[in-house]
């Protein structure tokens, strides 16, 4: 079955500097992917998405890339602030099944 | 999202009571969702609805009902709570017609099974 899974649970990182997470999927014909925030007491909300007919996508501060070769996709932010600190998950959207998400990277911002 | 919203926000329950988590959209969705959310396993999908006549199971259905009353309304029962189905519940939404068929989430339901 597909699994989706970050490569650190817990990144810690300077206000101001750049923050790196990183996902890996199993399932080599995924083609969708979706990247979600999770702040302390809430529910996930939608950062950014990416298809597989793309290899980066940009948003405000964020950028997805997505390397299909080695199954691999990156949230990439920057100019890290203290509001950045959350948890934030990768989900697989490929299927006509609801997403299969990954376990989640706890990223702490250091004032 | 205020759109999505679930009842209660948390509940203390004791082993072997019957408990509904209760969750309510008004995004006009058809398809929603039921997770269970515990430390360091991400999130786990236990029953979704395409619409008002489908339900189907997720990942870890064992020990839950669900019932879909209506096209905004999705309830998560325990039929008979156990400690290990203490964890944080999330119910979510989602619009089949949208290109990024994006969640929708609510904020969450505490639940503490003694």
């Amino acid at each position: 079955g597909e699994s989706v899974g970050l490569h650190l649970p817990t990144l810690s990182v300077q206000e101001g500097d750049n923050s790196i997470i990183n996902c890996a999927y199993s399932n080599s014909a995924s083609d969708y992917f979706i990247w979600y925030k999770q702040e302390s007491g809430k529910g996930p909300q939608f950062i950014i998405d990416i298809r597989s007919n793309m290899d980066k996508r940009q948003g405000q501060r964020v950028t997805v890339l997505l390397n299909k070769t080695v199954k691999h996709l990156s949230l990439q932010i920057a100019a890290t602030q203290p509001g950045d600190s959350a948890v934030y998950f990768c989900a697989d959207a490929s299927g006509n099944t609801p997403l299969v998400f990954g376990k989640g990277t706890r990223l702490s911002v250091i004032a | 999202d205020a759109d999505v919203t679930q009842t209660p926000r948390n509940r203390i329950t004791k082993t072997g009571k019957r408990i509904m988590l209760e969750c309510s959209q008004t995004k006009g969705h058809d398809r929603m969702y039921w997770y269970r959310q515990d430390p360091g396993l991400g999130l786990r999908l236990i029953y979704y609805s395409f619409d008002v006549k489908d339900i189907n199971k997720g990942e870890i259905s064992d020990g839950y009902s669900v019932s879909r009353q209506a096209q905004a309304k999705f309830s998560l029962s325990l039929e008979s709570a156990i400690p290990n189905q203490t964890a944080l519940y999330f119910c979510a939404t989602s619009d089949p017609r949208t290109a990024e068929e994006t969640q929708y989430f609510g904020p969450g339901t505490r639940l503490l099974v003694l």
